[in-house]
């Protein structure tokens, strides 16, 4: 089974300053990991994933995250964020080689503050 | 082209009723899944589908719970003599099993079911 745990329930943060968003992960299998985000009033759209190769991937909007094996930590980052950045923003985790459900972290709640 | 989507957006249905939620997946997607969002309780995998069956319902939080999709298209999710505790947004995702393996699942705008 995998369980994932987002540290953070609600980050803070002014305007083009760097923002942190904890994730780990617990499974006894490989996974794949995810981060999606919740913009208001809109649905879950993928943000950015690992599946192999490179441990650091990035969004099309700035974002990226790490994967660290020894740690099993997928955090998310962003040097500079900005108002629109406001939303709330999940990690997943899928087994591999597993059925495709997904299993999510409660969440992190971004808001950015001029 | 056309994204995943659920009706109704919003049900409110006093406790003991049953209801039904469905699902319009991507065209094509062949995968279905079926999850719930609610306060404390962040966002739980219910079901996946493959197809018309459904191999993995480990999800589900009671008997009362029981989705079906049929055609390999749409599915409905029905929740029998509701409760209370099963307020919460009702979210349905698909994918193609024949990605690439890039396992991107797309989610719809989701139902909110509040029951009083």
């Amino acid at each position: 089974a995998q369980s994932v745990t987002q540290l953070d329930s609600q980050v803070p943060v002014f305007e083009e300053a760097p923002v942190e968003l904890r994730c780990n992960y617990s499974s006894s299998v490989s996974v794949y990991l995810f981060w999606y985000v919740q913009y208001p009033n809109q649905g879950l759209q993928l943000l950015l994933k690992y599946l192999s190769g490179s441990t650091l991937v990035e969004s099309i909007n700035g974002f990226e995250a790490e994967f660290n094996k020894s740690q099993t930590s997928f955090h998310l980052r962003k040097p500079s964020v900005h108002i629109s950045d406001t939303a709330e923003y999940f990690c997943a985790v899928k087994a591999r080689g597993g059925y495709n459900k997904l299993i999510f972290g409660a969440g992190t709640r971004l808001a950015v503050h001029p | 082209g056309a994204g995943v989507s659920q009706s109704p957006s919003n049900k409110v249905t006093e406790k003991g009723k049953d209801v039904e939620l469905r699902c319009d997946p991507i065209s094509g997607h062949t995968a279905l899944y079926w999850y719930r969002q609610s306060l404390g309780q962040g966002l739980e995998f219910l079901i996946y589908f493959q197809g018309n069956s459904a191999p993995d319902k480990s999800g589900l939080p009671s008997d009362r719970f029981s989705a079906e999709r049929t055609g390999g298209s749409v599915s409905t999710l029905t929740i029998q003599r509701t409760q209370q505790e099963d307020s919460a947004v009702y979210l349905c995702a698909s994918s193609s099993s024949s990605d690439g393996g890039n396992y991107e699942q797309y989610f719809g705008p989701g139902t909110r079911l509040t029951v009083t």
